[in-house]
C-alpha cells in the first residue's frame, strides 16, 4: 500500500507564477489536510477537508487555495507564488470526518523554493 | 491564545534514557499526540494519549496530565536510529492539531 504521495518532491519556482503541488491517498481516509513546516515552527495547518466536496480554512491560508472532488485527492494551488511561501509542505491524511480525533498519516513532503 | 511549548534541543547517551517534556494551552483539549521526524523525511505517529497516565509501548512511554496541560514522552535504552526531531501536537475543540517546534533529540554513543 502506497499510503500517501506527493509530487512534486521538490521543485524551484519563480516568483509571480502559479503552481500546484500534488496529494494522493489511497487509504479511502475521509480527511485530508495540508500544513507546511518551517525551521523553528511547529506544522501549520493551510486547509484541510473533512469529506470530499467540503473544504475549511486553517490557520495560515492566505496566498493557497485547494479543492477535494474526489476522496483520494487534494491539491494544493499557489496562484502566484511569493518567496515566503518557500517551505516544505505536508499532506496528511486521518479516518475521522470531523467531529473526533484520529491519528493522521503524512506524505513525504515536498520541498518549494520560491525565488 | 492557543500554544505548544517543548524544549528546542536534547542530548543523550546510546543506552541511557530521555524524557522530553511538552506542555499545552489550547481551547478545549481531545488528546495529545507524539510524532518522530527524523531529518529530511515526513513525520510518523508514535503515540496518542487522551486520559491522564502512562501509555506503554515498548521502548517509548507517553505520559499526559490533562489537569496539568503536561505530557512527556520517554525514551529507553536509546539507539542511535533514535537520533530526530519529536514532535507534540494537541488536539482542540474542534479537533485540529495544534503543534510545538519539536524536539530535536541527538544521541552520543
Amino acid at each position: 500500500t502506497a499510503g500517501i504521495t506527493q509530487a512534486p518532491t521538490s521543485q524551484i519556482l519563480a516568483a509571480g507564477r502559479r503552481m500546484t503541488l500534488r496529494c494522493t491517498q489511497d487509504m479511502r481516509h475521509n480527511a485530508m489536510y495540508w500544513y507546511r513546516q518551517d525551521l523553528g515552527l511547529g506544522l501549520r495547518l493551510i486547509h484541510y477537508s473533512n469529506t470530499a466536496g467540503t473544504t475549511g480554512k486553517g490557520e495560515v491560508p492566505d496566498g493557497y487555495s485547494v479543492s477535494r472532488a474526489n476522496t483520494d485527492d487534494f491539491p494544493l494551488t499557489l496562484a502566484s507564488a511569493v518567496p515566503s511561501q518557500t517551505s516544505v509542505y505536508f499532506c496528511a491524511s486521518s479516518d475521522s470526518a470531523g467531529g473526533s480525533t484520529d491519528t493522521q498519516y503524512f506524505g513525504p513532503g515536498t520541498r518549494l523554493t520560491v525565488l | 491564545g492557543q500554544n505548544i511549548d517543548q524544549p528546542t534541543e536534547m542530548t543523550a547517551t546510546e543506552g541511557a534514557i530521555v524524557q522530553i517534556n511538552c506542555t499545552y494551552q489550547t481551547s478545549g483539549f481531545n488528546g495529545l499526540f507524539w510524532y518522530q521526524q527524523h531529518a529530511g523525511e515526513a513525520p510518523t505517529f508514535l503515540s496518542y494519549n487522551v486520559l491522564d497516565g502512562l501509555e506503554e509501548k515498548g521502548r517509548f512511554s507517553s505520559f499526559l496530565s490533562r489537569s496539568k496541560g503536561y505530557s512527556y514522552l520517554l525514551l529507553k535504552e536509546l539507539q542511535m536510529k533514535d537520533s530526530a526531531s519529536y514532535l507534540c501536537a494537541a488536539s482542540d475543540s474542534n479537533y485540529q492539531l495544534i503543534w510545538g517546534a519539536g524536539t530535536k533529540l541527538i544521541i552520543k554513543p
